[in-house]
């Protein structure tokens, strides 16, 4: 059964950053693309960034470039997405998601909250 | 970017009916359109991808149809447990983005 779960989120003043991480279970994590995919409270969702199988190809959407990386650790079957310069805007809560043939976000975890508050 | 216009934002609906929720996009996505069931408290479910074909586990009530900039997500017959907010994406350009969703309700 393909399982994703993610944790390190929580409230974290503006300016600070915050790392969160997906633990993967129940297929061979090295052989998918992965992604995050964000919720602000009440709005509807938003793609964060995606990483490719090995690592080798990151993409951002243009509101995070330069503050969040998105990386992997395949050994550990583990996705990072560590958040620097955090903006009240990036409150949500946070989805780790598996990419299938690089075409659709098939499995999801059940997200963990991010909150930006002084 | 891609937009991505749902439609409409809210429909209310009785068990039975056949339901349609709509997708256009703001330039040729080719069928890289997937269609998503979000339950209040939940994450999202993947309905149909590739714009028609369904994900393994889905009651075939759900079907998806479209190509180039049209999308249609169809509920042939209600239930009740179908009651979520249903968002399309769009998968064929960066940045993916993501229709403002659907909120279905029964009657």
């Amino acid at each position: 059964e393909v399982q994703l779960v993610e944790s390190g989120g929580g409230l974290v003043q503006p300016g600070r950053s915050m790392k969160l991480s997906c633990a993967a279970s129940g297929f061979t994590f090295s052989n998918y693309g992965m992604a995050w995919v964000r919720q602000a409270p009440t709005k509807g969702l938003e793609w964060v960034a995606t990483i490719s199988y090995d690592g080798s190809s990151t993409y951002y959407r243009d509101s995070v470039k330069g503050r969040f990386t998105i990386s992997r650790d395949n050994a550990k079957s583990t996705l990072y997405l560590q958040m620097n310069s955090l903006r009240s805007e990036d409150t949500a809560t946070y989805y780790c998601t598996r990419e299938r043939m690089g075409r659709y976000f098939d499995y999801w975890g059940q997200g963990v909250m991010v909150t930006v508050s002084s | 970017d891609i937009q991505m216009t749902q439609s409409p934002s809210f429909l209310s609906a009785s068990v039975g009916d056949r339901v349609t929720i709509n997708c256009k996009a703001s330039q040729n996505i080719n069928r890289y359109l997937n269609w998503y069931q979000q339950k209040l408290g939940e994450a999202p479910k993947l309905l149909i991808y590739n714009a028609n074909s369904l994900q393994t586990g889905i009651p075939s009530r759900f079907s998806g149809s479209g190509s180039g900039t049209d999308f249609t997500l169809t509920i042939s017959s209600l239930q009740p447990e179908d009651v979520a907010t249903y968002f399309c994406l769009q998968h064929n350009s960066w940045p993916r983005t993501f229709g403002g969703g659907t909120k279905l309700e029964l009657k």
